[in-house]
């Protein structure tokens, strides 16, 4: 079954405004990594969060782990069309230490 | 390029037949990983390479599915008798070995995939 779970699975924004898409595991993650995909296209690994509490910002991209290292955030400011596509995150997998759990994603439509 | 490159990009095949898939990882990059997609998921774990060493093999992987690294280069996955429900996007992912033996803490680098659809 699915580790970590994402809300909302769509989301439509209108362009300037700002969103978030949240990604929950019910249990205690040893870090969380996020990957934005296109449409038509592959996977992009965007950050990966390992401490406690941890807040990282690239640009309009603010991402932060939780303190219980159970959920994490994404959040966007003044969207722009180049931000659509689907956000995935992923964590360790409890069936192996080699793999990574995918969420299934939050796919995100701009509104010009 | 220096990214992971797959082929072939698209592979129509009828049922029953047999199909293989290539992945070229970075070349720096000793971890080597096979995911399947499909509409309105994540990628889904398939199996995991280190070097020429298949570590990990998902319990979805069925007889069916074989996946090679002969060389701990390039990568070969071929599916057997396929079957309607094998249609998907099967991405390949390398990444690099670091410092720490766990594998999950690297960032992966994904290539393009080989979108399988089966007639």
């Amino acid at each position: 079954g699915q580790q970590v779970m994402q809300i909302p699975q769509y989301q439509h924004v209108q362009e300037g405004e700002d969103f978030t898409t949240y990604c929950n595991s019910s249990t205690t993650l040893s870090n969380i990594q996020w990957y934005k995909q296109r449409p038509g296209g592959h996977p992009v690994f965007l950050i990966q969060l390992v401490k406690s509490g941890e807040v990282k910002k690239q640009k309009r991209l603010t991402f932060q782990f939780g303190e219980a290292k159970k959920n994490s955030s994404l959040h966007i400011t003044a969207t722009q069309t180049t931000d659509v596509g689907t956000y995935f995150c992923a964590g360790p997998s409890f069936y192996g230490n080699n793999r990574l759990a995918f969420g299934k994603g939050n796919q995100v439509v701009v509104i010009p | 390029d220096t990214g992971v490159s797959q082929d072939p990009r698209h592979k129509i095949t009828k049922r029953g037949q047999n199909v293989t898939f290539r992945c070229d990882p970075i070349s720096e990059h000793n971890r080597l990983y096979w995911y399947r997609q499909t509409l309105g998921q994540g990628p889904e774990f398939l199996t995991y390479f280190q070097n020429e060493a298949q570590l990990e093999k998902s319990r979805l992987l069925s007889d069916r599915f074989s996946a090679e690294r002969p060389k701990g280069s390039f990568s070969t996955l071929e599916i057997q008798r396929t079957e309607q429900g094998d249609s998907a996007m099967y991405l390949c992912a390398s990444s690099s070995t670091g410092t720490s033996g766990r594998a999950w803490m690297y960032e992966q680098y994904f290539g393009p995939g080989t979108r399988l659809t089966v007639t």
